[in-house]
């Protein structure tokens, strides 16, 4: 079961918009909207921000926001604040055999 | 609310067995539903998903890691807990409990819910 595949890095300035990706195969991100998102600063566990491709969690800003396309994925954080600056990886459940797997992850600076 | 804490060694011996365990506060682990998880992160690196174990005792395991790795529940101390036979330096890393729904919960197929993490360093 090989990782999700996510840019390193990506970066924008404050009030601006980024945009993550997150490629799979039809066996993982193709196959089940069951992709999630976790936002990570150093140190710190990783916090559930997207879940079921475009779900939010109670607490979470409206300016975190997800979609799929066929094996891509993607997170868009809007209005970056420098709070946002931080490690993001996505997941998703990939089939009772192999079940979940997490994207390589993308660091998001603020810039 | 619901809280997660891992605990363990910090430090195993090459070709041992890591042990850890993840106490959960503020709930039951024999919640309908939810799935109890351990993911590893070594450092400088990202996530790897090593197993779940649903609530009822269903075990689900990394390919990858199947071999050597042992989840289970222990209801009456509300913990769960890991085992990963063999190790090696390749297996440093931070592992984090944490908490995962299904379909049949309100956070769908996510982990919601995460421990902060113990540092284990397999060393001799």
């Amino acid at each position: 079961q090989s990782a999700l595949t996510q840019p390193p890095s990506a970066s924008g300035s404050p009030g601006q918009s980024v945009t993550i990706s997150c490629t799979g195969t039809s066996s993982d991100v193709g196959g089940y909207n069951y992709v999630s998102w976790y936002q990570q600063h150093p140190g710190k566990a990783p916090k559930l921000m997207i879940y079921e491709v475009t779900k939010r969690p109670s607490g979470v800003p409206d300016r975190f926001s997800g979609s799929k396309s066929g094996n891509t994925a993607s997170l868009t954080v809007s209005g970056l604040q420098a709070e946002d600056e931080a490690d993001y990886y996505c997941s998703s459940y990939a089939g009772s055999n192999n079940f979940d797997v997490f994207g390589t992850g993308t660091k998001v600076a603020v810039l | 609310q619901l809280q997660l804490q891992e605990s363990g060694p910090g430090l195993v011996k090459p070709s041992e067995t890591l042990s850890l365990t993840c106490t959960v506060t503020g709930g039951s682990i024999i919640s309908s539903g939810y799935y109890w998880g351990w993911i590893r992160q070594p450092p400088g690196k990202g996530l790897e998903w090593l197993g779940n174990i649903y609530y009822s005792g269903s075990t689900y395991y990394s390919p990858s890691l199947k071999s050597r790795v042992t989840i289970s529940l222990d209801t009456p101390r509300n913990q769960f807990s890991l085992r990963l036979s063999s190790v090696t330096a390749a297996d440093t890393a931070v592992y984090l409990c944490a908490r995962r729904g299904s379909s049949f919960t309100s956070v769908g197929n996510a982990f919601d819910i995460w421990g902060q993490g113990t540092m284990v360093t397999v060393s001799s």
